[in-house]
């Protein structure tokens, strides 16, 4: 397709259980972007892949969330041993610099329930 | 560091009418983007409008303008005509253009409602 995808839309999991949540983004784009969505938080940035350079991981809240992504393409965050406080939804955005504004254009998001 | 403040309650507007949404920032950064999204309730973060800092010229879109006023550190969001469509959640977000990651710092929303 010719937006970002992410799959699953929805995922339920019980606590402790670890999840991988996908992100394919714009076909072309070199930035792709993780941010988690939630009541008490607001929208606050995990991580940020470029190209073939280190990821910034400075917004990931603990060291069981890692993304990972594969081929300068699709990115897949996993959170281990999930808490009911990671409970969110997941949106993932991609952007180009082609146009000077690296615009961020974003998936509808993957909402994470744990029970 | 930045900052986006929107501190209006749930915004309500007329069909028809024009609304503007307020924004305001912080930012040390000299050259930076403001952008404004629409998350419906469907949940997608739809992108609407971008303002470069040194735009000589408010941005257009369509029925969306941003009033872009850089001594106040303001960029509110004006939506002209609006449609029962536009009720949603608002956000205005800012980056710096030179910073070496360019991630979102997003302010906590505004939500209009259109009336019929």
């Amino acid at each position: 397709g010719a937006g970002v995808s992410q799959s699953p839309s929805n995922k339920v999991t019980e606590k402790g259980k670890d999840v991988e949540l996908r992100c394919d983004p714009i076909s072309g784009h070199t930035a792709l972007y993780w941010y988690r969505q939630s009541l008490g938080q607001g929208l606050e940035f995990l991580i940020y892949f470029q190209g073939n350079s280190a990821p910034d991981k400075s917004g990931l809240p603990s060291d069981r969330f890692s993304a990972e992504r594969t081929g300068g393409s699709v990115s897949t965050l996993t959170i281990q041993r999930t808490q009911q406080e990671d409970s969110a939804v997941y949106l993932c955005a991609s952007s180009s610099s082609r146009d000077g504004k690296n615009i961020q254009y974003f998936g509808a998001g993957t909402r994470l329930s744990v029970l | 560091a930045q900052k986006i403040t929107q501190t209006q309650p749930g915004m309500f507007v007329q069909e028809k009418e024009a609304v503007t949404l307020d924004c305001t920032y912080d930012t040390s950064d000299q050259s930076y983007g403001l952008f404004w999204y629409k998350q419906p309730s469907s949940g997608e973060m739809i992108f609407l409008i971008y303002q470069g800092s040194y735009d000589e010229q408010n941005a257009t879109e369509g029925r969306y303008s941003l009033n872009f006023q850089k001594a106040r550190k303001s960029a509110n969001l004006v939506i002209s005509a609006s449609q029962l469509g536009d009720s949603a959640m608002y956000f205005c977000a800012m980056r710096g253009v030179r910073s070496a990651n360019s991630k979102l710092t997003f302010g906590k929303g505004i939500t209009l409602s259109v009336r019929p």
